[in-house]
């Protein structure tokens, strides 16, 4: 049973481009889970989804960023026109069920020149 | 407010010595769990904690759970250099099912 995959691991964007982040969730996982992590810093909660459904985008800033996870398919968060302190590690984890249990993916470690 | 506490949140030790991560909580609870990360790495589970009065030992690392008390410890015994890394502990908030993790504790282990 493969683990929670994200691609791409490391990517480079300039200022004002477009980033998207995939994430494919571990087989029979249906809830997915976004964190931003800063260097030497905590997980920072971004949304909560189920297939097609946003159950929880409290910690998604109100613009930019839109988080996606259709009924086929990888969980894509989008960031749009990226600004430097977009740079961050963004992890993702997915759940069979909404009761806490989470598996990490290896994140995806963005930089913005 | 609601808070994961975690202290302290940065340890540097020596090898060899024992020592306990303390991670306190303000919500109520009965289910929580520990993680490690390595620097440049992803989120590794270590324990879930699943009643009040849990212990689970893995190795050096054991951990426990008092859901009276609100708290969790992660105790680490005759430390290893391998065992720097930073630990998390994260609680699963009953009413909603939120969960809240702690600021993590970085744990550094000389030779």
């Amino acid at each position: 049973n493969a683990g929670v995959m994200q691609n791409p691991r490391h990517l480079v964007r300039r200022r004002g481009q477009e980033a998207r982040l995939r994430c494919s969730p571990m087989k029979g996982h249906s809830h997915v889970y976004w964190y931003r992590q800063l260097p030497e810093e905590g997980l920072k909660f971004m949304v909560y989804l189920q297939k097609e459904n946003i159950i929880d985008e409290s910690g998604m800033p109100k613009e930019r960023f839109s988080a996606e996870f259709p009924k086929e398919g990888p969980s894509i968060l989008r960031i749009q026109q990226v600004v430097r302190g977009d740079s961050a590690a963004y992890f993702c984890a997915s759940s069979p069920r909404d009761r806490g249990e989470q598996y990490f993916g290896p994140g995806t470690r963005l930089t913005v020149t | 407010e609601l808070k994961v506490e975690q202290n302290p949140l940065f340890l540097s030790m020596q090898e060899g010595k024992n020592y306990t991560i303390y991670c306190n909580y303000s919500t109520t609870s009965d289910r929580l769990y520990w993680y490690r990360q390595d620097p440049g790495k992803s989120l590794e589970s270590l324990f879930v904690l699943l009643s009040n009065g849990a212990v689970k030992q893995e190795g050096r690392l054991m951990a426990s759970l008092d859901t009276k008390a609100r708290l969790s410890t992660l105790h680490i015994t005759a430390a290893v250099h391998d065992l720097s890394a930073t630990y998390f502990c994260k609680v699963l908030r009953d009413s909603n099912y939120q969960l809240i993790w702690g600021a993590g504790t970085k744990l550094i282990i000389k030779p």
